[in-house]
């Protein structure tokens, strides 16, 4: 099973890219790797997820190593509305299918 | 706006009493999962719901129960509600055996026992 570590918190100016790490060094070949953000007072919200290739699509880059240890997100041109706490879950870190671990995330703040 | 809707969307109850919190999931879902939220923490599963059956559970009391219905919607109840029960709590829905872990989630009910 996959656990991961992100750091607490993260600054970023608006309008550049937000790039945020995850270690996930115990995840099997096998597992994915999953993004959501929860905006303040609000549910989560999936983002992207990946397995061994790097991953795009409207929100955000997912960029994992090769040896599958870590990845990054990447927000392109981060705003105002993308301040957030953004999690990093591995596939199977609950020990079964679909039962998603959040474990404390980043806490990204976009500044004007 | 990920389609799941919740109600109610805040609730005051008092110790000892009992709540029902209802969830709708995305059109096209049929599977239904709720997580407690406390205060500055994240999400943590209670359970899921697949054709009507628990189909998995995490780590809390007999006092958490569920239900799913036919047309998917789901309900979460909490018996004999503790302080420690207030928390906004989560419903996501998801389309099981697509990619369970892609889960869509409402904006929660914050529940609040005094």
């Amino acid at each position: 099973d996959a656990k991961t570590t992100q750091p607490p918190s993260m600054d970023c100016a608006e309008g550049r890219a937000a790039n945020l790490p995850c270690n996930h060094s115990t995840i099997s070949g096998n597992e994915y790797v999953y993004w959501y953000r929860q905006i303040h007072s609000q549910g989560p919200q999936y983002i992207i997820h990946g397995l061994k290739n790097n991953e795009t699509n409207e929100m955000a880059s997912l960029i994992i190593t090769e040896d599958r240890k870590s990845s990054t997100l990447i927000l392109p041109h981060a705003t105002l509305r993308d301040t957030a706490v953004y999690y990093c879950i591995g596939e199977g870190d609950g020990g079964s299918q679909g039962n998603l671990i959040f474990g404390k995330g980043t806490k990204l703040s976009v500044k004007p | 706006d990920a389609g799941v809707t919740q109600s109610p969307t805040h609730l005051i109850k008092t110790r000892g009493q009992q709540v029902t919190l209802r969830c709708s999931p995305k059109s096209g879902h049929d599977t239904v999962s709720w997580y407690q939220q406390a205060l500055g923490q994240g999400p943590q599963f209670i359970f899921q719901y697949y054709e009507e059956e628990e189909r998995q559970r995490g780590n809390f009391p007999d006092r958490f129960s569920g239900h799913q219905f036919p047309n998917y919607s789901s309900e979460l109840n909490v018996n004999a509600l503790l302080l420690g029960d207030s928390a906004l709590y989560l419903c996501a829905s998801s389309l099981l055996g697509f990619n369970s872990y892609e889960q869509y989630f409402g904006p929660g009910t914050r529940l609040t026992v005094t």
